[in-house]
């Protein structure tokens, strides 16, 4: 069965550094999304991307991080200067055309844990 | 804008007992509505959806869900629980105009005591 993969599944790094995380969408799918997960709560809408650009985004998805499609199969996440409150873990999904754009297939997940 | 209620965060079950976990949204547009599962230390998987069509949706691992409109429910069941689906359970929704993208509940862990 098809899946998404993320890399890496764990990050550790110091305060204010730039921390890159990887996806690898589903190849036929359009919709790319980014979540993340703080320890022992909800699950949280990032970012939304379609036709190589932002089609939506949160509040939580400032000016510290970015997304880019680089090539035809790589979604990457950027937390520029990271701070101890993006410790969380983040999930990547991707979603295909029409109804099924609805339907998120997630990856399973990068931990970051900032220091 | 959307929202998801799941009212209990822990529901602790006996092993072969029945269980249902709740959850309610709040949309002024239709919504799609599904169900996910996060066992421990590991992503996200879907266990049924809720698109369109018959009410009663059926998913993965005996679970089953019923859309109400009415009562803007969609609670998940299962007749007979095991060890196994011991788990955290999330309720989400998205809709076909507005945010496409899923807006989660708080997650309910499902606890199965032998």
């Amino acid at each position: 069965e098809p899946e998404v993969t993320q890399t890496p599944s764990h990050q550790v790094t110091q305060m204010g550094q730039e921390v890159i995380l990887r996806c690898v969408p589903i190849s036929n799918h359009l919709y790319f999304y980014w979540y993340r997960q703080i320890l022992g709560q909800k699950v949280e809408f990032l970012v939304s991307f379609y036709n190589n650009e932002i089609s939506e985004k949160s509040e939580i998805f400032d000016d510290q991080f970015s997304v880019e499609r680089p090539d035809g199969s790589n979604f990457t996440l950027k937390i520029r200067s990271t701070k101890l409150e993006d410790s969380a873990m983040y999930f990547c999904a991707s979603s295909e055309r029409g109804q099924g754009a609805n339907v998120l297939t997630f990856g399973a997940g990068s931990r970051l844990t900032v220091l | 804008a959307q929202s998801v209620t799941q009212l209990d965060s822990q529901v602790p079950v006996f092993e072969e007992a029945p269980v249902e976990l709740r959850c309610n949204y709040s949309s002024s547009v239709s919504v799609y509505l599904f169900w996910y599962v996060q066992y421990p230390n590991q992503g996200l998987q879907l266990l049924l959806k809720y698109l369109s069509g018959s009410t009663l949706v059926k998913g993965i691992n005996g679970f089953e869900a019923e859309f109400n409109k009415s009562q803007t429910s969609f609670h998940l069941r299962k007749p007979s629980v095991h060890i196994s689906d011991t788990a955290e359970y999330f309720c989400a929704v998205s809709t076909y105009t507005g945010r496409r993208a899923l807006t989660f509940g708080s997650g309910t862990r499902l606890q199965v005591q032998p």
